[in-house]
C-alpha cells in the first residue's frame, strides 16, 4: 500500500495566519490527493481534489500544490472556524490511505 | 440533495459478524461510474479506507481486511451493505459510508454521519 506522511501533527496559529500542511507519498500517486476537514464529532468534509482543485462551496483561502510526492494544504488567512483536524488521501491506486491527521490549533 | 446515513448496532460482542448498512439519496447507483466507499475511523485516530462497490457491482476491499469484509448493493432500495466477520475490540470505530463522483477519481465528496461501534463482551 502506499504509505502517506503527514506534517506537522499537531500546528499551533492564530487568526490571520497563513498555515501550511504537508502531506508526501511513498511514491508517485501523480495529482490524485484529496484533502479533507474533520471537526469533533463530525465526518471530515472535502476541500480540495487532484491536488489543487477547490471543491464547490469551499473558502477561496484554501489551497493546494503538489512538487512530485509532496502535496501542501495552504490556508491564507485563518479564520475561527478553521480550527480543526486535516487529512489527506490518495486515490492514485487501491488500497486508499490516509495520512495520519494535522490539528490546527488556536495559539 | 447528496445524502447518506449509516446504519447498524452499536455494540457487537467479539467474534460476532458486523453488519452495517448506508442508505442513500440523490444519486443511483445504477448510474454508469458511480461508487460507494466505506471507511472507519477508531476514536482519536485517522480515516481507514475499507471497500468500495461500483455502479457495476465490481468490488474492492482494503488489503489488510479483505478476507474479513463483504461489500454489496441493492439498486432499488438505495443501499449499500458491508459485514465484517469476526470482529475484535481493535473494530471499535465510527463507520462512515461516503459516495465518489466517479470510479476513475475516488476521493469523497459526500459522507454519512458515521456510527460508532463499540465491540465489546
Amino acid at each position: 500500500d502506499i504509505q502517506m506522511t503527514q506534517s506537522p501533527s499537531t500546528l499551533s496559529a492564530s487568526v490571520g495566519d497563513r498555515v501550511t500542511i504537508t502531506c508526501r507519498a511513498s511514491q508517485s500517486i501523480s495529482r490524485w490527493l484529496a484533502w479533507y476537514q474533520q471537526k469533533p464529532g463530525k465526518a471530515p468534509e472535502l476541500l480540495i481534489y487532484a491536488a489543487s482543485s477547490l471543491e464547490s462551496g469551499v473558502p477561496s483561502r484554501f489551497s493546494g500544490s503538489v512538487s512530485g510526492t509532496e502535496f501542501t494544504l495552504t490556508i491564507s488567512s485563518l479564520q475561527p472556524d478553521d480550527f480543526a483536524t486535516y487529512y489527506c488521501q490518495q486515490y492514485n491506486r487501491f488500497s486508499y490511505t490516509f495520512g495520519q491527521g494535522t490539528k490546527l490549533e488556536i495559539k | 440533495q447528496v445524502t447518506l446515513r449509516e446504519s447498524g448496532p452499536a455494540l457487537e460482542k467479539p467474534t460476532q459478524t458486523l453488519t452495517l448498512t448506508c442508505t442513500f439519496s440523490g444519486f443511483s447507483l445504477s448510474t454508469r461510474g458511480m461508487c460507494v466507499s466505506w471507511i472507519r475511523q477508531p476514536p482519536g485516530r485517522a480515516l481507514e479506507w475499507l471497500a468500495r462497490i461500483d455502479w457495476d457491482d465490481d468490488k474492492y476491499y482494503s488489503t489488510s481486511l479483505k478476507t474479513r469484509l463483504t461489500i454489496s448493493k441493492d439498486t432499488s432500495k438505495n443501499q449499500v451493505v458491508l459485514t465484517m466477520t469476526n470482529v475484535d475490540p481493535v473494530d471499535t470505530a465510527t463507520y462512515y459510508c461516503a459516495r465518489s463522483p466517479s470510479v476513475n477519481s475516488v476521493f469523497f465528496d459526500y459522507w454519512g454521519q458515521g456510527i460508532l461501534v463499540t465491540v465489546s463482551s
